[in-house]
């Protein structure tokens, strides 16, 4: 069973359609990371979120995170061929809620989107 | 400011040979992490070095091993290498602040035949 239960896994959509991505879990942490992973790239650091019910927003994407802080959403409003890619949520695991390099990644959703 | 570096990007080895991948941090960082990226199992955390000392290892086994230089920048070795060990290996640099944000580097596509 993983940590963290990512939804869709794949999502092949058109230019301008809006969607969003799921991040759940059934535990709770202290702040819950997104990333987005180009191929042939290392993720990339989108937002990170630490309060339960914050919301985060990055031009066209808005970050959410759970009231119960055990489980968060990405948005994407019309969507772009930039947007491709394939979307990561990351929790980190360690005393206090530090890492120490440590992050546990949800298995991912791969975003196509189609002009 | 320069991003994490990985090297080699590519390599090709086979079955039994070993391998020493290498990484150089954003400057300022002193955390350095390892992970192995591969479609079935996602990405997996490897180690984690601060300071020359390792804080923090994954559940591999010992043929995976790393260090860490004074000068921040580290090195991973896998002895023995088996088929499943191809993947990309991802370094990733941060400040070890409290949220964890960590800043990947591309990664080396390790290919075992």
């Amino acid at each position: 069973t993983q940590l963290l239960e990512q939804s869709p896994q794949f999502l092949s959509i058109q230019e301008g359609e809006n969607l969003t991505v799921y991040c759940n879990s059934s535990s709770v942490f202290s702040s819950l990371q997104w990333y987005r992973q180009e191929p042939g790239e290392g993720p990339v650091l989108l937002v990170t979120v630490v309060t339960g019910g914050e919301v985060k927003k990055l031009k066209r994407l808005t970050f959410q995170f759970g009231d119960a802080r055990k489980d968060s959403s990405l948005h994407i409003t019309a969507a772009q061929p930039g947007d491709t890619g394939l979307y990561l949520c990351a929790v980190p695991l360690g005393a206090g809620g530090t890492s120490y390099g440590k992050l546990t990644f949800g298995q991912g959703t791969i975003l196509t989107v189609h002009p | 400011k320069a991003g994490v570096t990985q090297t080699p990007r590519y390599l090709i080895k086979t079955r039994g040979q070993q391998v020493t991948l290498s990484c150089s941090p954003i400057s300022g960082h002193r955390s350095v992490s390892w992970y192995q990226q591969t479609p079935g199992q996602g990405l997996q955390f490897l180690f984690e070095y601060f300071s020359e000392t390792q804080r923090n290892k994954g559940n591999f086994p010992g043929r995976f091993s790393g260090r860490q230089f004074s000068n921040s920048r580290s090195e991973m070795n896998v002895s023995t290498l088996e088929l499943g060990d191809s993947a990309l290996y991802l370094c990733a640099s941060s400040l070890g602040g409290q949220t964890g944000e960590l800043f990947f580097g591309e990664g080396s596509r390790l290919t075992v035949l």
